[in-house]
């Protein structure tokens, strides 16, 4: 079992949809990320948690929602997206939420907005 | 605020060559802590080393080496003896002190490909 899971890995949705992206970890880790990895862009950050408590929030628009219920889980919700919003969306997590702790990722979920 | 540059954006070897990727970083912090990742296709970042500012002793793990210079902050890896299995993107990333995670700043990455 890979420590972070991602579902699902590809999804394509219409500018009117809602989805939503799933993150799951097997490491007992208390913080948990997530990053935008578009074609052209260095990996961005989006949102970090830290033991269930939102820490940052990147300037993310509001089309973006993230939830994390619990430490081991992380949504990000969708709605109204623009077709510039696709992109790689990775998820990752690490011990703790401090400079010195490695983050671990999963592999992504490939969003397309048409 | 902090910065990483990859200046080489894409790189062909032939197995078995040696490749050097360079990473050059900016901070105004004296604690900070630089990684190295690896993402193959599969599209997942495989984490491959971490350093933190008082450290500058290079490292070695099998075909795998780092060099460390806080005087030209650099911190550049090296593949020796390459294999086709290395063709991926790398990245070099910074991180500042206690900063709860939220200024992990990756460099824009460094696509090798390994040619047999």
């Amino acid at each position: 079992e890979t420590g972070v899971t991602q579902t699902p890995r590809h999804l394509v949705m219409g500018m009117t949809n809602k989805k939503s992206l799933k993150c799951e970890q097997h490491l007992g880790h208390n913080a948990m990320y997530w990053y935008k990895q578009s074609a052209k862009k260095p990996l961005e950050l989006m949102f970090v948690y830290s033991l269930e408590e939102r820490v940052e929030n990147n300037s993310v628009p509001s089309r973006f929602s993230p939830e994390c219920p619990n430490s081991s889980h992380l949504f990000l919700h969708l709605h109204t997206l623009q077709p510039e919003d696709s992109a790689l969306y990775l998820c990752a997590s690490s011990q703790d939420s401090g400079g010195w702790y490695i983050q671990y990722f999963g592999a992504g979920t490939r969003l397309s907005v048409l | 605020a902090q910065k990483v540059t990859q200046a080489q954006t894409e790189i062909s070897v032939v197995e078995k060559e040696d490749v050097t990727l360079d990473c050059v970083y900016e901070t105004r912090d004296t604690t900070y802590y630089l990684f190295w990742y690896k993402q193959p296709p599969s599209g997942e970042l495989v984490f491959l080393i971490r350093r933190n500012s008082f450290d500058e002793q290079n490292e070695i793990s099998g075909r795998y080496s780092w060099n460390f210079q806080k005087s030209t902050s650099s911190f550049n890896f090296t593949i020796t003896a390459s294999q086709v299995v290395d063709s991926a993107v790398y990245f070099c990333a910074l991180s500042e002190g206690d900063n709860y995670g939220q200024n992990f700043v990756f460099g824009p990455g460094t696509r090798l490909s390994v040619l047999p």
